[in-house]
């Protein structure tokens, strides 16, 4: 069983558009939520992350946004460019042991 | 520059045959980590380490063994290669500090078991 489900699977936006992904989680106990970007060819990277001690973070044009009530996290993406075209992950993990527990991603295409 | 890098990038083995994939780590981070990515399931943890001599299971470990003999170097070593192992591999190490613990991966190992 999936502990960390994303949707959508994949998604196509407009240049300049807004891109939402969603993620939930069942495990309670998780306390860190990272959002990692991966181009083809590369490994993943961060991209942005919060504690959910907060509700949201921001860092230019990426924003997360965290519910802990709901078990539910979202990223969303501001003037979506060309080059944000990526596969994004969100993950989870309990404490700092390192042991990210990864969704399924969703496969990002902005178009010109 | 710090940076994790991964050997080999590509590799074709045969089954039954024994693979090992190589890691090393300049950003001096306690713990590493060995994930496989697969179409319809992401990315999912093999085996980790929090320090040189140490090794964990991680959701997936079998069929595979890890090294950690030294703070820069992390391996995976699958003994007898089936099919099912291909994959692409990814190293990670990570500082695990208090605020979160973000993972630098490296760019990839693309197995092909036939």
């Amino acid at each position: 069983q999936q502990q960390v489900r994303q949707s959508p699977q994949s998604l196509t936006v407009w240049e300049g558009g807004t891109t939402v992904l969603t993620c939930s989680y069942e495990d309670s106990t998780f306390n860190y939520f990272p959002w990692y970007q991966q181009f083809p060819g590369e490994g993943p990277a961060l991209l942005i992350s919060i504690l959910s001690v907060s509700d949201k973070k921001e860092d230019g044009r990426f924003t997360t946004f965290f519910n802990k009530r709901e078990k539910k996290l979202s990223l969303h993406i501001i003037d979506s460019q060309p080059g944000d075209s990526a596969t994004y992950f969100c993950a989870a993990s309990t404490g700092n042991t390192g042991k990210l527990i990864f969704g399924l991603g969703t496969t990002l295409q902005v178009q010109p | 520059e710090a940076a994790v890098t991964q050997s080999p990038r590509n590799k074709v083995a045969v089954t039954g045959g024994k693979v090992t994939l190589s890691c090393n780590q300049t950003n001096n981070h306690n713990n590493m980590y060995w994930y496989r990515q697969d179409t319809g399931h992401g990315l999912r943890l093999i085996h980790y380490s929090y320090g040189a001599g140490s090794t964990e299971k991680g959701d997936i470990p079998d069929g595979y063994k890890a090294s950690r003999p030294s703070q820069e170097n992390f391996s995976l070593i699958l003994e007898l290669a089936t099919p099912s192992q291909t994959s692409v591999y990814f190293c990670a190490s990570g500082d695990g500090d208090l605020s979160g613990n973000t993972l630098y991966f490296g760019e990839g190992s693309r197995l092909i078991v036939v």
